[in-house]
């Protein structure tokens, strides 16, 4: 089945620098990449995703990439803020393949 | 639109007790997902459902957790009898179509179970 592996585990970034979080997934098969955001004591919230026919998706301050070949895509943010301090998660999803999380990146943005 | 809701948002038990999590989809969402989170594994799938039939309950622990959905707009999941090592955030889940064909995910707020 599929395995998503996700680094680093914990980043700490100066507010305004940019931060970046790579996953990478096994299944070939994969085809939907969602990026989840869990601030403390609520659900994991998605913030921006991206499908296999496309190398790359922007929304505001956040950006994410896809390389299909080598099985990894990223999530970066620019200009970080205090309030983007959060856990994010990202998943992998297919033909008949559930969503499989990756363990989490603990992002923290020192003022 | 209201999102995922999740009963209760805390709860305190003792070991040996009964344990009931409810949980109401988006409206219109088909597929219903039961997770658990711990520090120590993460986010674990425990139970989806498509048309409130089960699909797949391999990440049911074990036969202490039995979860249901009896119509389109409510599941529960159920822990008896209740142990420390249940204490966890669970949240319930769903989505517009299968997960199988890269349909969203969306989460509601937690129900927080310790076990004491």
């Amino acid at each position: 089945g599929e395995n998503v592996e996700q680094h680093p585990s914990t980043l700490s970034v100066q507010e305004g620098d940019s931060a970046v979080i790579k996953c990478t997934y096994s299944d070939s098969a994969s085809n939907y990449f969602p990026w989840y955001k869990q601030e403390l004591g609520k659900g994991p919230q998605l913030i921006i995703d991206i499908r296999s026919n496309v190398g790359e998706k922007k929304d505001q301050r956040i950006a994410v990439t896809l390389n299909k070949t080598a099985k990894h895509f990223s999530l970066h943010i620019t200009e970080t803020q205090p309030e983007d301090s959060a856990v994010y998660f990202c998943a992998a999803s297919g033909y008949g393949q559930n969503f499989v999380f990756g363990p989490g990146t603990r992002l923290s943005v020192l003022p | 639109d209201a999102g995922v809701i999740q009963s209760p948002r805390h709860e305190v038990t003792e070991m040996g007790q009964e344990v009931t999590l409810r949980c109401k989809p988006i409206s219109g969402h088909n597929s219903l997902f039961w997770y658990r989170q711990t520090m120590m594994r993460g986010l674990e799938l425990l139970i989806y459902f498509n048309n409130n039939v089960p699909i797949d309950d391999s990440g049911m622990p074990e036969d202490r957790f039995s979860a249901k959905m009896p119509n389109a707009s409510f599941s529960t999941l159920k822990i008896q009898p209740s142990e420390p090592r249940d204490s966890a955030v669970y949240f319930c889940a769903s989505s517009l179509g299968s997960p199988y064909s890269g349909n969203t995910i969306y989460f509601g707020e937690g129900s927080w179970l310790t076990v004491v």
